[in-house]
């Protein structure tokens, strides 16, 4: 069973910091994992997606990949309350394409 | 350009009854996954289509679920006689299907199902 594993925190922050997020995987095959965020009530939002190891930046989040550790994290620089969200960490399956989930961490970012 | 959209948005339904959720992927998004979060619980995987193809059909529960994609455009899953477990919410989700190419895929907003 291939599995992506997520600390459910919730993870708290003060406004202004750097929050990191973290996410490993069993499937060491995988090729394309993504970040999304999902507010209470809402549908998961796709922020980043990341295929190559190393850093990708998009404003104020960085998606890290490490495919040897089966790592993947995204840090979210400059927290803002309106980050408060339950983070998803999800994997591609090379053979089936399906996304495979984490269970989400939830972070709260305190004013 | 509209996203993916399901309907309905929520649905209240006695044990036994039946419920048909709808989901209508992006226009020319052939891949289109339906997924299940029970409270508590990770999202789900049920299955995959590509276009009227059911490519994936690992994760659905029992079968009581039946889904269909007729045209390769829009997916019903209909849950047929529905239990108290199968409350939750039903997300549908979208994506292009290029051949060895990475494509991102986009979820709609969910149909809330519980039953009574």
């Amino acid at each position: 069973q291939k599995e992506v594993e997520q600390n459910s925190g919730p993870l708290s922050v003060p406004e202004g910091a750097i929050a990191s997020l973290n996410c490993t995987y069993s499937d060491r095959v995988s090729q394309s994992f993504f970040w999304y965020r999902q507010y209470s009530g809402k549908s998961p939002e796709l922020i980043m997606s990341i295929y190559s190891n190393g850093d990708k930046e998009d404003g104020r989040f960085t998606a890290q990949l490490n495919k040897a550790s089966q790592y993947v994290s995204l840090l979210i620089r400059d927290s803002q309350p309106s980050d408060s969200a339950t983070y998803l960490c999800a994997v591609r399956d090379s053979g089936t394409y399906k996304y495979i989930f984490g269970t989400g961490t939830r972070l709260k970012v305190l004013a | 350009e509209a996203g993916v959209t399901q309907f309905p948005s929520h649905s209240v339904i006695e044990k036994g009854q039946t419920v048909t959720l709808r989901c209508d992927p992006i226009s020319g998004h052939d891949n289109l996954y339906w997924y299940r979060r029970v409270m508590g619980k990770e999202i789900k995987f049920l299955l995959h289509f590509v276009k009227e193809s059911k490519q994936d059909e690992s994760g659905m529960p029992n079968n009581r679920f039946l889904a269909e994609r007729t045209g390769g455009t829009y997916s019903t899953l209909k849950v047929q006689p529905a239990e108290l477990e199968d409350s939750g919410v039903y997300f549908c989700a979208s994506s292009q299907f290029r051949a060895g190419m990475n494509t991102e895929a986009f979820f709609g907003q969910g149909t809330r199902l519980t039953v009574v």
